[in-house]
């Protein structure tokens, strides 16, 4: 298996749901990544988990709290959202902190109401 | 700070046309380039780094320090080159920041 896969693809959420992204992988790799994407711009990382532990956390609102609960699964926990925050959801992992390669997953489209 | 420009958001080429996407950066130490591709409805992947010094799909990169450019280059552009262009750079602490983004579209 050599993809990236999230779960779910399209998610709408009110301002007071709490709601989950997941991320798998199963090539081994030992660093995990959340990035948001806004439309028309970039990816804008969020955290980086190296070996399980939390790397970088690049200033994000504590209504967003990542989870990896293994090396092969990633999490992101969402609670009380706004509707800003609405964007499309990326996780990527490589083969450790320092790899050059990225390898993206398809997205989580995430609309918050 | 570290920064990366891309001063085109739209480049539109005909089929056999050279194409040049630029990128710019800003990053005091010695940084790694990389280009990222996102065809229509698919993932971002990797398309080259300036490291590996090779030729993806016909695509080439060369890092120039003096003038700060990651320039991406193809002498002859073809239909399905058509997509979404990043440049990337990575600095101290591993953390990839992203271009804007140029968003390349061959036309036959």
């Amino acid at each position: 298996d050599t993809e990236v896969t999230q779960t779910p693809k399209h998610l709408v959420m009110g301002m007071t749901n709490k709601k989950s992204l997941k991320c798998e992988q199963h090539m081994g790799h030992r660093a995990m990544y959340w990035y948001k994407q806004k439309a028309k711009k970039p990816p804008e990382l969020m955290f980086v988990y190296s070996y399980e532990k939390l790397s970088i956390n690049e200033s994000v609102p504590s209504r967003f709290s990542p989870e990896c609960p293994n090396s092969s699964l990633l999490n992101l926990h969402l609670h009380a959202l706004q509707p800003e925050d609405s964007a499309l959801y990326l996780c990527a992992s490589s083969q450790d902190f320092g790899a050059y390669e990225q390898y993206f997953g398809p997205g989580t489209r995430l609309t918050v109401t | 700070a570290q920064r990366v420009t891309q001063p085109e958001k739209l480049l539109s080429v005909f089929k056999g046309a050279p194409v040049e996407l630029k990128c710019n950066y800003s990053y005091s130490g010695s940084p790694e380039l990389f280009w990222y591709v996102q065809y229509s409805r698919q993932r971002l992947q990797l398309l080259l780094r300036h490291i590996s010094r090779e030729s993806i799909k016909g695509f080439t990169a060369d890092l120039n320090k003096g003038e700060t450019s990651f320039h991406l280059k193809k002498p002859f552009a073809q239909e399905e080159d058509s997509a979404m262009y990043y440049c990337a750079l990575r600095g101290g602490g591993f953390k990839t920041i992203f271009g804007a983004g140029t968003r390349l579209f061959v036309k036959a």
